[in-house]
């Protein structure tokens, strides 16, 4: 079963930051939080990852509380290309023995 | 990184029949996994294969029904067989590609094949 709790649905206006929450409460020492995203028919894309510090790369940033019981993924300045489906999952880095557990995640819809 | 595709990208099949999934990377990987996402639903795990061994099911799956292949390093397949209805999924190959030590383990995915089981 997924670990993460996601709001089922959110919208943001095009161009404005979109800020999507994710709870992991249950989260161990040596889990990572990996968020992919799903947009219609295509194959998941990686997006980002963190163990406890914040992050950033060119498509989004990572905000990780610092009990790590939840986290924020940050799109800065969302387009209409962003809506999809937004997955925060939980794993170990460790090779081959967690693969990626997808819950119901958050549909994204960004509004012109 | 890795890119993969898959083939066939869709299909229409009929019930009873049976049908094999091609996912092809362009690089080496030990790890692939293949998924199912059911219509309006979330991604299922269906088994994991490495290469030079037996794949490894998730719960509800079984090798009967989803026999796997990974003949090489690149490469591996899927049958769906005995299709009902039931089956209408697309279909995800994913591999993982990273190094110990420095990336981290990250998964890839392919673009799915959508199949409708009529």
């Amino acid at each position: 079963d997924a670990k993460t709790t996601q709001p089922t649905s959110m919208d943001c206006a095009e161009g404005r930051a979109a800020n999507l929450p994710c709870n992991h409460s249950t989260i161990s020492g040596n889990e990572y939080v990996y968020w992919y995203r799903q947009i219609h028919s295509q194959g998941p894309q990686y997006i980002i990852h963190g163990l406890k510090n914040n992050e950033t790369n060119e498509m989004a940033s990572l905000i990780i509380t610092e009990d790590r019981k939840s986290s924020t993924l940050i799109l800065p300045h969302a387009t209409l290309r962003d809506t999809a489906v937004y997955y925060c999952i939980v794993r170990t880095r460790n090779s081959g023995n967690t693969p990626l557990v997808f819950g119901k995640g958050t549909r994204l819809s960004v509004i012109a | 990184s890795a890119v993969i595709s898959q083939k066939p990208s869709r299909d229409i099949c009929q019930r009873g029949t049976s049908l094999t999934i091609q996912c092809q990377v362009d690089s080496q990987v030990t790890m692939m996994f293949w998924y199912r996402q059911q219509p309006g639903q979330s991604l299922t795990l269906i088994a994991t294969a490495n290469q030079g061994s037996e794949a490894t099911y998730e719960s509800g799956f079984v090798i009967d029904k989803f026999p796997i292949s990974r003949p090489n390093l690149t490469f591996s397949t899927l049958t769906v067989s005995n299709m009902s209805p039931e089956d209408s999924s697309i279909y995800l190959c994913s591999v993982e590609a990273g190094t110990s030590g420095t990336a981290p383990y990250e998964q890839y995915f392919g673009p799915g094949t959508r199949l409708t089981v009529t």
